[in-house]
Order: C-alpha cells, then sequence, then structure tokens
C-alpha cells in the first residue's frame, strides 16, 4: 500500500514567515509533485521532481521553491508567505514518468497565512 | 488556456441511482485519463484510470468511458451510494505530469 505523509494537516502562520512543509513517501517513487487545492480553481501543479536533487517548475512556481535531498522526502518552501498562499497543498508521488503512472497523494495540509 | 473542463461544478443524484461525471479535453496528444476522489480536508484517492487504445474500464461500480473522437470522458457510478458523496477531479496525462479538471461536488440525495 502506498503511504504519502504530510508534516502537518493544519498550519497557520503569519505574513512574512518562513514556511516549510514536509512530504515523505515510502515506495520508493522517483517522482514527486507538489499542488495547491483552492475552491473553483481545482488542483494546481507548483514543483515537481523526477529525482534527488532535480526539481522543475510546474504551472504556478511564483513565490515557492522546492528541495529534494533524498529520494523519500520532498519539501515545498515559502520563502515569505503571504495571505493569497492561503491553501490547501497537496503532495503526490509516483513510480515511473508522470506519463501513465498514477500520482498517489498525501491528505494535505491546510495552510492559513494571517 | 483550460485543457481539461468539468463543466458541472456539482451534480446531485438519488441513491440507487446512476451518477454520470463528464470531462471534455482539447490536447489530443493525451493518452492516460484518470479520475480521482477528494473528501473534504483529505488527499485525492484514486479511483480509475483509461488508456487512450480503450474505450472503456470497469471496476465494480465505477466504470469510465473514452470517446476520443469527441474529446470526452465519463465516469458512472451505480449503483450510486452515500459515501461517493465527494468532489471528483478528472486528470489527464502525456508525458510531463497530470492536467486536472477544476472538478464535479457529487452530491448523492437519500
Amino acid at each position: 500500500d502506498v503511504k504519502v505523509t504530510q508534516s502537518s494537516r493544519y498550519l497557520v502562520k503569519r505574513t512574512g514567515e518562513k514556511v516549510f512543509l514536509e512530504c515523505v513517501q515510502d515506495m520508493d517513487h522517483e517522482n514527486m509533485f507538489w499542488y495547491r487545492q483552492d475552491p473553483g480553481l481545482g488542483l494546481r501543479l507548483i514543483y515537481f521532481s523526477y529525482d534527488v536533487k532535480m526539481k522543475e517548475k510546474g504551472d504556478i512556481p511564483e513565490g515557492y521553491s522546492v528541495s529534494r535531498e533524498k529520494k523519500e522526502r520532498f519539501s515545498l518552501i515559502l520563502e515569505s508567505a503571504s495571505t493569497n498562499q492561503t491553501s490547501m497543498y497537496l503532495c503526490a508521488s509516483s513510480l515511473q514518468g508522470a506519463g501513465t503512472d498514477t500520482q498517489y497523494f498525501g491528505p494535505g495540509t491546510r495552510l492559513t497565512v494571517l | 488556456d483550460q485543457q481539461v473542463k468539468q463543466n458541472s461544478p456539482s451534480l446531485s443524484v438519488q441513491e440507487g441511482r446512476i451518477s454520470i461525471l463528464n470531462c471534455d479535453y482539447t490536447n489530443s496528444m493525451f493518452d492516460y485519463f484518470l479520475w480521482y476522489k477528494k473528501y473534504p480536508a483529505e488527499g485525492p484517492t484514486f479511483l480509475i484510470s483509461i488508456s487512450s487504445i480503450k474505450d472503456k474500464n470497469e471496476d465494480g461500480r465505477f466504470t469510465v468511458f473514452l470517446n476520443k473522437s469527441a474529446k470526452h470522458l465519463s465516469l458512472h457510478i451505480v449503483p450510486s451510494q452515500p459515501g461517493d458523496s465527494a468532489v471528483y477531479f478528472c486528470a489527464a496525462s502525456f508525458a510531463d505530469g497530470l492536467t486536472f479538471g477544476k472538478g464535479t461536488h457529487l452530491i448523492i440525495q437519500p
């Protein structure tokens, strides 16, 4: 059974704070992804990584960075949190190239920036 | 430009009846399609998928139909159950990741 875990379910931060969201998967998947989900906008890809130390920008990378030092762990970093980054953040992983392989999602982190 | 569209933000169906969720796409290069189900405050869970070489895939109460010429896919749930109430996301794939629709909120009425 694939397991993707995220470090926090709920997080409240202040504007300007640096925020770290951690994601860990236990299935030795090469690919990992960070999305945000907002009402009426669906899931939007922020960044993804297909290997350790590799990263690619998704559709909305502005204001975010990522880190992948180990295969099982993918971190999303908000360098200076802003109120428009209040959202549900979802991490996912998949085995091969994202083309034909199912992505498995973590439970999500609901981030509120005040 | 939205490449994957779910035109119905919500759908209400009576328990026991068929639920049909629709999805349209514009990119003819998409070759793999998935449906995810999402409960509030949880991550999406994979439901069912279909490759572009097929036109139908079944898994229990869930069937996905693909009409490539119309660039349309649909998810049928028969019979609908209360636990099916959730947001359903359609996703399409080609090489570099998944493109998601905005979701349809399915409400199963008792």
